[in-house]
């Protein structure tokens, strides 16, 4: 099947900081990523949508200028938690669809002290 | 939009059981229902999934029935297997590329 990377998987920082995380699609370009967080014990909630080439799309609830999201290339979508809190740690998992199916990246653990 | 329900939150089964969790959806328009196994730290794994143009899929020891005049889907797992303990979540989406909206996830213990 598609692979789909993150990078980091586990990143640690201080609460008024940023931090970017990576998403790539390795076999196949991807108009379109998904960017999702998990809290511990709680389901996956879709944060935004991201378009290759225009703006994300937010989800309500979701920040768009605490959670920007770039979408440069058919490949790439990074997700920047700008000024982040320690209520920002979680799970973060991003997603591209190829067509037929979506697949998971292996997600970024943020733990913000 | 789309919203999702799970039941049941946790589900405890012996060895060689079968279990069954169940989903509704709410947006007709839903066409794709995957359903993934979650273990700890990991990305969810698609382990079946079923189109509305399908009552029923079979996989092995996995199967899925989905029932559109009533909106819901179900899990089956025959033969359960202590490596079946995970947390399983259902999903749905109305277009081909758009984004999964999840249940909130079964907890399956499976005891031998």
């Amino acid at each position: 099947g598609a692979v789909v990377s993150q990078h980091p998987s586990r990143v640690i920082c201080k609460s008024g900081t940023s931090v970017k995380i990576e998403c790539r699609s390795l076999d196949f370009q991807a108009t379109t990523m998904f960017w999702y967080r998990q809290f511990p014990k709680q389901s996956l909630m879709l944060m935004a949508t991201s378009n290759e080439g225009s703006k994300a799309t937010y989800e309500q609830g979701v920040e768009k200028d605490k959670f920007l999201i770039n979408h440069a290339s058919l490949t790439l979508s990074t997700l920047t938690v700008t000024s982040a809190h320690p209520e920002d740690s979680s799970f973060y998992i991003c997603s591209a669809f190829d067509s037929y199916e979506q697949y998971f990246g292996p997600g970024t653990r943020l733990t913000v002290t | 939009g789309e919203n999702v329900e799970q039941h049941p939150s946790t589900l405890s089964v012996q060895e060689g059981d079968s279990a069954v969790i169940k989903c509704t959806y709410s947006d007709s328009a839903s066409n794709y229902f995957p359903w993934y196994k979650q273990e700890l730290g990991k990305r969810p794994q698609l382990i079946i999934d079923i189109r509305s143009n399908v009552g029923e899929k079979k996989d092995q020891r996995i199967a899925v029935t989905l029932n559109k005049t009533a909106k819901h889907f179900s899990l089956h797992i025959t033969e359960t297997q202590p490596e079946d303990s995970a947390v399983y979540f259902c999903a749905a989406t109305n277009q081909a590329g758009t984004a999964l909206i999840f249940g909130k996830g079964t907890t399956l213990s499976v005891s031998s």
